[in-house]
């Protein structure tokens, strides 16, 4: 079974431009979570969704930020504009449906470098 | 609020050393705490898990024990080998049906022969 697959795997863009991250979650997972680490610290939530819909994006940091999830299969991560501190690993996790805890699986990552 | 604070790295060992990766918490009531792994180009692993007060969590080798009284969830392993060379984060999930993972800021492990 393929696991969390992210595309790119690096990005590198000039401050100002628009980038858009790609999640592709476990086949069948209904949640899907977006993180980031920035500059070596700790990784930090961004949001939730179950299925289409957004449960939880108490971390997206600012508006420039826009997830989606059309028909609950895919997830892209758009940032408009991006800006040097948008820099880092953007991780996607999936799990299955809820009912008491599942475990999150990782996605290897996209290393997103703004200049 | 609720966050993770891991001991800074790297870490640097030699194979056979010891391991013990510090990890504390603070957190509102009763979570449920776990450590990730993160080998070269890949994604976070979980590495092991514990609900609960006491609780021991094991895989591999590594161990760590949740304890409430001093809010630590210590990662440790008795003989580490070149394979374990990765970064080690810890993390915990908040009781009530919050699905988001608090991670620490990980630590690098370099194990050499």
């Amino acid at each position: 079974e393929a696991g969390v697959t992210q595309f790119p795997s690096h990005s590198v863009i000039e401050k100002g431009q628009t980038v858009t991250l790609r999640c592709d979650p476990i086949s069948g997972h209904d949640n899907l979570y977006w993180y980031r680490r920035v500059m070596g610290k700790e990784i930090k939530f961004l949001l939730h969704f179950v299925k289409e819909s957004k449960q939880d994006e108490s971390g997206m940091p600012n508006n420039r930020f826009l997830a989606e999830r059309t028909g609950g299969t895919y997830s892209t991560l758009k940032v408009q504009p991006a800006e040097l501190e948008d820099s880092g690993v953007y991780f996607c996790a999936s799990s299955p449906a809820s009912g008491g805890y599942n475990e999150q699986f990782f996605g290897p990552g996209t290393r997103l470098t703004v200049l | 609020g609720n966050s993770v604070t891991q001991m800074e790295g790297p870490v640097t060992l030699s194979e056979e050393a010891f391991l013990t990766i510090n990890c504390t918490y603070t957190a509102t009531g009763y979570p449920s705490l776990f450590w990730y792994v993160q080998y070269p180009g890949e994604g976070l692993q979980l590495l092991l898990k514990a609900t609960k007060a006491d609780d021991k969590g094991s895989n591999k080798g590594f161990e760590a024990t949740y304890r409430k009284e001093t809010t630590s969830f210590h990662l440790e392993k008795g003989s580490v080998q070149v394979s374990d060379s990765a970064v080690y984060f810890c993390a915990l999930k908040l009781s009530g049906g919050y699905n988001k993972l608090i991670f620490g800021a990980g630590t690098r492990l370099a194990v050499h022969p």
